[in-house]
């Protein structure tokens, strides 16, 4: 069975790093791409970008490049989102999903994981 | 990059009812590449429709879809209870830079 399973709840305060993860199982993992999607209180869904696991391969979406890191370390079937410096706007859930390119619809969705970035 | 809107933003129904929702992309989208997505409130969005028509495993057959281009719809005919949610419509024809539709609430009148 193909799971994503993310980390925890993260309260953190503007100006903080921050690193979550999605650990995957029930599958091989470099053969498939892992993408990050956010969704801001009470808003729709936006893709941030995706990352290859099998050669690190990672692509952004513009109004993400330069805001956040993807990767992936292949050894313990993880994908990570990062944040070097957090702002108040970045508070909201971040769910990774599966994909392949050539077929980008997302049926492997983690169960979210709620960052909040308040003072 | 492809901006898709959706509408209408909100639509009340009864159950029973039939439910067109309809997405509308900038540019046209490369081939079927085109999916909606059902979300409940707390939890992640599930995948209803890939390949603009085809519908996903264990999906009722209630929920279809067709569309090209640059012009998608998503019907559901006879609304059930467990359909009032909120929708997006996803492209993924210029891969791996996807693109969402900002949603459609569907709500119970």
């Amino acid at each position: 069975e193909v799971q994503l399973v993310q980390s925890g709840a993260e309260l953190k305060k503007p100006g903080e790093s921050l690193k979550i993860s999605c650990k995957a199982s029930g599958y091989n993992f470099i053969t498939y791409w892992i993408g990050w999607v956010r969704q801001m209180p009470g808003k729709g869904l936006e893709w941030m970008g995706a990352v290859q696991p099998g050669n690190s391969d990672t692509r952004y979406s513009p109004s993400f490049q330069g805001q956040v890191t993807i990767s992936a370390d292949r050894s313990i079937s993880t994908a990570y989102l990062q944040w070097n410096s957090l702002r108040a706007s970045d508070t909201g859930i971040y769910y990774c999903v599966r994909f392949q390119i050539a077929v980008g619809w997302l049926k492997y969705w983690g169960q979210g994981s709620l960052v909040t970035v308040s003072s | 990059e492809i901006v898709l809107t959706q509408s209408p933003g909100t639509l009340s129904l009864s159950p029973g009812e039939r439910a067109t929702l309809s997405c509308r992309a900038s540019q046209s989208v490369r081939g079927t590449s085109f999916a909606w997505y059902q979300q409940k409130p707390g939890r992640a969005p599930r995948l209803l429709i890939y390949d603009a028509s085809s519908r996903a495993t264990g999906i009722p057959d209630r929920f279809s879809a067709s569309g090209s281009g640059t012009d998608f719809t998503l019907t559901i005919t006879r609304l059930e209870p467990e359909d009032f949610a909120v929708y997006y419509c996803q492209q993924y024809g210029s891969s791996p830079a996807y693109s969402f539709g900002q949603g459609t609430k569907l709500e119970m009148k």
